[in-house]
């Protein structure tokens, strides 16, 4: 049963660099089944998808953060990170990983079934604060 | 750019009582494209319905999706303790690949 859980060092100070990085067990990061996402909540907010990694590392990046958000993939060691540059408060939030079960999407259309985010990590919760 | 927009916001029910929560968005949506997660204080999201329809491995038959084009509902017969939750839909496409609604509080 696939896992993923997130890890990342804790407070981050303004205008710093957030990395967080999440790593899958029980099933292979490269099956090519699936897409592999970070998506946040802030305090007593909604969710907000963050982007998303294929293990070649094709990226798809929410445009509204995507100057600021870079998504890799460490396919030996089963792990995909985030990394979210010139943070402020109003970055802090839970982050969350979690397993994509949509395909490849060009800038019109996607062209494959979509089954939902049905693996999630169980969270890290950020801070931003000096 | 599609918003999803949910409501209502509060939903205030009892056990035994069904649940109906809305999803509209502002364009239209494959129905293989929408999806509904349930979230519990302190917990992950769970995904509950994907395409609209299907349940997600595990999740009761008391759940059930239903909808196309602009307007998706997720109704919840016979409510059972545990399902006091928040929900969020989804949609899965293009450009940009992932958008939530803002949820739906179902509350006793």
């Amino acid at each position: 049963q696939v896992q993923l859980q997130e890890s990342g060092p804790g407070p981050v100070k303004p205008s710093e660099t957030l990395s967080l990085t999440c790593t899958v067990s029980g099933g292979s990061i490269s099956s090519g089944s699936y897409y592999w996402g970070w998506i946040r909540q802030p305090p007593g907010k909604g969710l907000e998808w963050i982007g998303t990694i294929y293990y070649t590392g094709s990226t798809y990046y929410n445009p509204s953060l995507k100057s600021r958000v870079t998504i890799s993939v460490d396919t030996p060691k089963s792990q995909f990170s985030l990394k979210l540059s010139s943070v402020t408060a109003a970055d802090t939030a839970i982050y969350y990983c979690a397993r994509d079960g949509g395909g490849y999407c060009s800038t019109t259309s996607c062209y494959t079934d979509y089954s939902g985010m049905d693996v999630w990590g169980q969270g890290t919760t950020v801070t931003v604060s000096s | 750019e599609i918003v999803l927009t949910q409501s209502p916001g509060t939903l205030s029910l009892s056990p035994g009582e069904r649940a109906t929560l809305s999803c509209r968005a502002s364009q239209s949506v494959s129905s293989s494209y929408l999806a509904w997660y349930q979230q519990k204080p302190g917990q992950a999201p769970r995904l509950i319905i994907y395409a609209a329809s299907s349940r997600a491995t595990g999740v009761p038959d008391r759940f059930s999706g239903s909808g196309s084009g602009t307007d998706f509902t997720l109704t919840i017969t016979r409510l059972e303790p545990e399902d006091f939750a928040v929900y969020y839909c989804q949609r899965y496409g293009s450009s940009p690949r992932h958008t939530f609604g803002q949820g739906t509080k179902l509350e006793v």
